[in-house]
């Protein structure tokens, strides 16, 4: 069965510190992952997405992730944290064996402290 | 490119009443809609899945008579919540895929989201 686990529900970082918010998967058959941010009230933004191509994915607003098969994780980092990170972030599996359909982590709030 | 959008932004009802909320895909035509539910501090969860022309496909534990789910075109579905109860006022997000680019992946575009409250 697909699963994701994100393991930290909240994380505070200081401004201009790194990122790392954490995830991980199980999927029975080659997963697509995916980073998804929702700011306060808003609608989800794609952030990057694993294509099973290049396992060091670069994402938006200098957001990357890996993806590390034998540990079955796609944790996001970021070298230096912004005010406007802020926000929501979820982990999202899919995979052929349920026909894509999305499964969401249950979320880690990002806080910056200036 | 893949734009979504959702109408109305928010809502507020009175109990016993119906509701509804459009889903629009805006540069794209899209053959397959989702809709899901979010409660305050809490992941989305998927209530089903819309496809152009046939019924929706509905997820375990949603009341298909109470969430009326209608994907008459390639660009809209609509969701409306019928007899509305407090107890349904949550933010409900819908999302579409782009047949057009499911030859690199099965990424889905999320609309901006409907903040319901029943009162």
């Amino acid at each position: 069965a697909q699963s994701v686990t994100q393991l930290d529900s909240h994380v505070s970082v200081s401004e201009g510190t790194p990122v790392l918010l954490r995830c991980n998967y199980s999927s029975s058959y080659s997963p697509s992952l995916f980073w998804y941010v929702q700011h306060p009230n808003k609608g989800l933004q794609l952030l990057l997405k694993y294509t099973s191509a290049a396992t060091l994915v670069k994402g938006i607003n200098g957001f990357e992730a890996e993806f590390k098969k034998s540990e079955t994780s796609f944790h996001l980092t970021k070298p230096s944290a912004h005010m406007s990170d802020a926000a929501e972030y979820f982990c999202v599996v899919s995979d052929l064996d349920t026909g894509n359909q999305f499964y969401f982590g249950t979320g880690t709030s990002l806080t910056v402290i200036p | 490119g893949a734009v979504v959008s959702q109408h109305p932004s928010w809502v507020i009802c009175k109990s016993g009443t119906s509701v509804k909320i459009e889903c629009r895909s805006l540069d794209f035509q899209a053959t397959t809609m989702f809709w899901y539910r979010q409660f305050p501090k809490q992941s989305l969860m998927l209530m089903a899945t819309s496809n152009e022309g046939s019924k929706a496909t509905y997820e375990q534990g949603v009341e298909k008579d109470k969430f009326l789910i209608n994907h008459a075109s390639l660009t809209l579905s609509t969701l409306t919540v019928t007899s509305a109860h407090p107890e349904d006022s949550s933010f409900y997000i819908c999302s579409a895929r782009d047949p057009g680019r499911l030859v690199v992946i099965d990424e889905q575009f999320f609309g901006p989201g409907t903040r319901l409250t029943v009162l």
